[in-house]
């Protein structure tokens, strides 16, 4: 069965603390690994699609890489508007159209 | 403003009573799905739809039904709801050409307790 695991499960920065949160899965034959943000009380929103080791994607302060066993979400220099929980995603290797989650990072930063 | 619609936001019920809880997007999109959220346990899908009359299960299917009669719709029912449904439940949905891209357009979020 597909596993997503992120790491690590909480995280505080002060702000201007850049740092990173992990996506690692054991999906065989990965068809698009997801990056969603989620505001408490909020649905996620959609950040970055990667496809393929290597592929690297960027948002403001967000930026997302893809290894052949972890994506890694860099945040540089935050700010606490960036305090969310980010949650990633894989798709089903399979073909179908399932989106497997991972439990997420909840960030928090702080001035 | 596009957008997904879900009704109610905060229920509380009991064992055994039926609901529905309502979904609706705006943005003339092919794919819908339901999923809840559970600490510790991250977004599992119910149920997914890829256009109207189109249904299929996702990883918890139990205890819940759905439909898609209308492509705008696609409400979840829980035909005897029971404690363990208590869950936080999004609804989201993406056009067919970019799910495969993993982009979903979430609702906000509707709260089940079920007593």
């Amino acid at each position: 069965e597909d596993q997503v695991t992120q790491s690590p499960e909480a995280l505080r920065l002060q702000e201007g603390e850049s740092s990173s949160l992990n996506c690692s899965y054991t999906v065989s034959g990965l068809r698009g690994l997801f990056w969603y943000r989620q505001d408490p009380g909020k649905g996620p929103e959609f950040l970055f699609t990667l496809y393929s080791a290597g592929e690297e994607k960027e948002k403001e302060r967000l930026k997302a890489t893809l290894t052949k066993k972890e994506s890694f979400l860099h945040i540089t220099a935050p700010k606490p508007e960036d305090s969310a929980t980010y949650l990633c995603a894989v798709r089903d290797p399979g073909g179908g159209n399932k989106l497997t989650f991972g439990t997420g990072t909840q960030l928090k930063v702080e001035l | 403003e596009a957008q997904v619609t879900q009704n109610p936001r905060y229920l509380i019920t009991v064992t055994g009573k039926k609901l529905t809880v309502t979904c609706s997007q705006n943005m003339n999109h092919e794919y819908m799905s339901w999923y809840r959220q559970d600490p510790g346990l991250g977004l599992r899908q119910i149920y997914y739809s890829m256009n109207v009359e189109v249904t299929d299960k996702g990883d918890v299917p139990e205890g819940y039904k759905v439909s898609r009669k209308e492509k705008r719709n696609f409400p979840l029912i829980l035909e005897s709801p029971s404690p363990n449904q208590t869950s936080l439940y999004f609804c989201a949905s993406s056009l067919s050409t970019r799910i495969i891209a993993g982009e979903l357009f979430f609702g906000e979020g509707s709260r089940l307790t079920v007593l």
